[in-house]
């Protein structure tokens, strides 16, 4: 049963453009999560969010950007898009504050530059 | 190097058969893993964790940890065609940074 839900699951977009995608757990874990998964199902996590801290994978370009509103809440706003954006965006949530707890994803953002 | 390699890419297995995928890191400093399942068109779901040396028991599914060979596998008995699954195994060091194999694609053939 899915208790991580992202929107939208499919976006198209061109090069240069913002787009967002949002993400609510119902489950109230404490800590999300945003992965990006390749053309080849390479799983790269982007950033870590609980209430108190924000860590961020340092090879994420910076027109990548979380923003939460409460814990049940973490999108993920890309300010300029690029061809090599393109990709399966998966937000996780978890309990815990750590990556040492189980991972509850959810079913993906398909993103496609033109 | 990554430091999670997950063998084979690739496996297919009758319905009903046995599977066997493994995980091989290469940090001692890993102590703790999983084993995650994603179909297509869905995000990975947890499918069983294992932190201590030996067998570990879910059902169809048995996972195997040998922290002095860095391996850890995954066998799934009476295989089924809802099995056919992309497989991803995650390690964990002690200050919990997740480390995610590339993935062993599984299809069971009717």
């Amino acid at each position: 049963e899915t208790a991580v839900f992202q929107t939208p699951n499919y976006h198209v977009t061109q090069v240069g453009n913002e787009v967002s995608f949002n993400c609510k757990q119902t489950l109230g874990h404490d800590t999300m999560y945003w992965y990006k998964q390749d053309s080849k199902k390479l799983l790269k996590i982007m950033f870590s969010y609980n209430n108190k801290q924000l860590i961020v994978n340092e090879t994420v370009p910076r027109r990548f950007s979380p923003q939460s509103s409460d814990k049940a809440h973490l999108n993920l706003r890309i300010k300029s898009v690029e061809p090599e954006d393109s990709a399966v965006y998966l937000c996780a949530s978890s309990y815990g504050g750590s990556s040492g707890n189980t991972l509850y994803f959810g079913e993906g953002s398909r993103l496609i530059v033109v | 190097q990554q430091k999670v390699q997950q063998s084979p890419e690739s496996l297919s297995v009758p319905e009903g058969g046995m599977a066997s995928l493994n995980c091989t890191s290469s940090d001692r400093n890993f102590q703790y893993f999983w084993w995650y399942r994603q179909h297509s068109g869905e995000g990975p779901k947890a499918l069983m964790s294992i932190f201590s040396d030996g067998d570990k028991k879910e059902g169809r599914f048995t996972a195997h940890l040998n922290k002095a060979s860095l391996h850890v596998s995954l066998h799934i008995r009476d295989s089924q065609p809802s099995d056919s699954a992309l497989y991803f195994c995650a390690a964990a060091d002690s200050n919990y940074q997740l480390i995610w194999g590339s993935g062993t694609k599984l299809i069971i053939k009717p």
